[in-house]
């Protein structure tokens, strides 16, 4: 059975303060996900990471990608208020994407 | 990016009532398209597949009669929630990619479907 492991699923940090999570998966997949979702919204695309050792980063979201380990962080710089929000890893061992739990993250002052 | 519409992004309906919700590619074609439901703060749980022109193939524990999904064209996927209950409320996201296995997958706005 597929498992896709999110840690931690909740998050509350500091604005300015740095945090990984980790995502963890138990397949073989060549590629990994990373999505963010407000309140009562869809996914929004943050990263699709296609190789072992990609490293990709949108402004202070920084994703990389370990096939070897089967994981994936996704690191934040700096913490702002807006980056409030719900974060799911996803890979794809077939043709549809199983997802992580998510990350619910809080940002606070 | 390409988009994906859905259609309505809320709806309440009744008991017992059928609900139709839409899912569009608008700039490309798409063979596949997935059908997720996803619970108050869980993730998003895979109900279907939707393959154009032939039958959707549907996860286990998903009920084939009561999540009905047509594919009538490669830009259209229709998911019908047949004789609606209140534990069918739940907000269903629709995904479609552009081709083959090697695109990314692009995601619907979601539905928020209450059944009263």
């Amino acid at each position: 059975e597929l498992k896709v492991e999110q840690n931690p699923l909740f998050l509350s940090m500091q604005e300015g303060k740095n945090y990984t999570i980790y995502c963890n998966y138990s397949t073989t997949s060549d590629r990994l996900y990373w999505y963010r979702q407000d309140p009562g919204k869809s996914l929004e695309s943050l990263f699709v990471l296609l190789s072992n050792g990609a490293v990709k980063q949108e402004g202070r979201l920084m994703a990389s990608l370990d096939t070897k380990a089967r994981l994936s962080t996704l690191h934040i710089t700096a913490a702002v208020h807006d980056l409030s929000a719900t974060y799911f890893c996803a890979v794809e061992p077939g043709y549809a994407l199983n997802f992580g739990k998510g990350t619910s993250l809080l940002v606070t002052p | 990016g390409a988009v994906v519409s859905q259609h309505p992004s809320r709806v309440i309906c009744k008991s017992g009532t059928s609900v139709k919700i839409e899912c569009r590619s608008l700039d490309f074609q798409a063979t596949t398209m997935f059908w997720y439901r996803q619970f108050p703060k869980k993730s998003l749980m895979l109900m279907a597949t939707s393959n154009e022109g032939s039958k959707a193939t549907y996860e286990q524990g998903v009920e084939k009669d009561k999540f009905l999904i047509n594919h009538a064209s490669l830009t259209l996927s229709t998911l019908t929630v047949t004789s609606a209950h209140p534990e069918d409320s739940s907000f269903y996201i629709c995904s479609a990619r552009r081709g083959s296995l090697n695109t990314e997958a692009f995601f619907g706005q979601g539905t928020r479907l209450t059944v009263v």
